[in-house]
Order: C-alpha cells, then structure tokens, then sequence
C-alpha cells in the first residue's frame, strides 16, 4: 500500500520556527497532492493541498511545495506555534496516507 | 467545509460480539466513502472503498466477511465488525468524497475497544 514515503518521522521546533515535513511519491499520474492534520483522539483534516501544475501554494503560514522532477512534495509551516503539535500526513492521491510526521513544538 | 459524523464515538464490547459504526456526511451527498483503521502512533490504513449502491472494495488483507460495509444511501456508510476480537481495537475512521470531488472529509472516528 505503501506509496508515499514521508520524512521525517518526528520533529521538534522552538516556537516560532519552521517546519517542514517531506514526503517523495512513487506514481507519476497522481493530480492532487494533500497534507492532513491530525490530533490526538481526532480524525484527520485536510491542511493543505496542490495540483501537479504549480510548484507552490500558501495559505496563511502554510506552504506546499511540489517538485515534479524529484517527485516529493514538502510542508512548511512557518512561525511555528505550539497549537500545531500535531501529527501530519501526506497521502497519495486522496487515499493512501504516508505513515505520518509527529510535530512538537517548544513553547 | 462538509460534515461527516460517526456514530458511535466510543464503544465497548465483549468478546465475539459485533459492533455495528455508522459514517453519515450530514451537508453533502457521499457518492465514495473509505474506511479506514488507525492503531497507537500508526497512519491511517485504508480497509475498503465504498461507492453507493455497489459493494464494497477491500483492500488486500482486509477480511470482507469480518468487516461489512454497507453504502446504501448517499448520505450513510456502515461499518459492521463481526465476532470482535481483542486485536481488533483500534481507531476506525471513515471518510467521504463528493461525486468528481478530490476533497475527502473525515469523521471524528471510532475507538472500539475488544474485551
């Protein structure tokens, strides 16, 4: 099932700081790149998403990056806040995750 | 965004009996609903794909006569554990996408909960 690999597996940033999350892809035909955000307890939510034919999108303090040549696409989070320890997924396509990235951020 | 909603959030049974968990989009119509189990510190593992009106795909490894699934409605996917074992507790999540939709909206889960 496996067909996105993520990286890294955990991270710790001070406050304040940027996080970024990779995760490279295997199936060139794939059209729609997510990051989902999950919380303890909680299902996951869909965070931030990019088409194949632009290489950036932001919204707020969170980047998507798309590398079509390398096939990875990256998560940052810029002016990271304590609120945003959670863990993160990329999935594949819609529906196959990646096995996840827990973030802690340092108050 | 859409709603989905589980019922129940919680559940504990008995050994060999089984659980039935209701996945419903409350403000839109599901026409694809996935299901998906979660152990501790683990991703999300898809179980089955269902389209309404039409059985469900299973992903391989995943017992179809364990796990039922029924889509009969736009609005309602059920997931229904059979003869429960303490190894199937787990976090079961479902998710559901529009017609030509790539959006999935999920639901707040299921902690089931074998003894």
């Amino acid at each position: 099932q496996q067909q996105v690999k993520q990286s890294p597996q955990s991270l710790i940033v001070q406050k304040g700081g940027i996080s970024i999350i990779n995760c490279a892809y295997e199936n060139t035909a794939f059209d729609y790149f997510p990051w989902y955000q999950q919380f303890p307890g909680k299902g996951p939510a869909l965070l931030i998403a990019i088409r194949p034919d632009v290489s950036e999108k932001k919204e707020g303090r969170f980047t998507i990056s798309f590398n079509k040549s390398a096939k990875q696409f990256s998560l940052h989070i810029m002016d990271s806040q304590p609120g945003d320890s959670a863990t993160y997924f990329c999935a594949d396509d819609k529906i196959i995750f990646g096995k996840g990235t827990r973030l802690h951020i340092l108050p | 965004g859409a709603v989905v909603s589980q019922h129940p959030s919680r559940v504990i049974c008995k050994s060999g009996t089984s659980v039935k968990i209701e996945c419903r989009s409350l403000d839109f119509q599901a026409t694809t609903m996935f299901w998906y189990r979660q152990f501790p510190k683990q991703s999300l593992m898809l179980m089955a794909t269902s389209n309404e009106g039409s059985k469900a795909t299973y992903e391989q490894g995943v017992e179809k006569d364990k796990f039922l699934i029924n889509h009969a409605s736009l609005t309602l996917s059920t997931l229904t554990v059979t003869s429960a074992h303490p190894e199937d507790s787990s976090f079961y999540i479902c998710s559901a996408r529009s017609s030509g939709g790539n959006e999935q909206f999920f639901g707040p889960g299921t902690r089931l909960t074998v003894l």
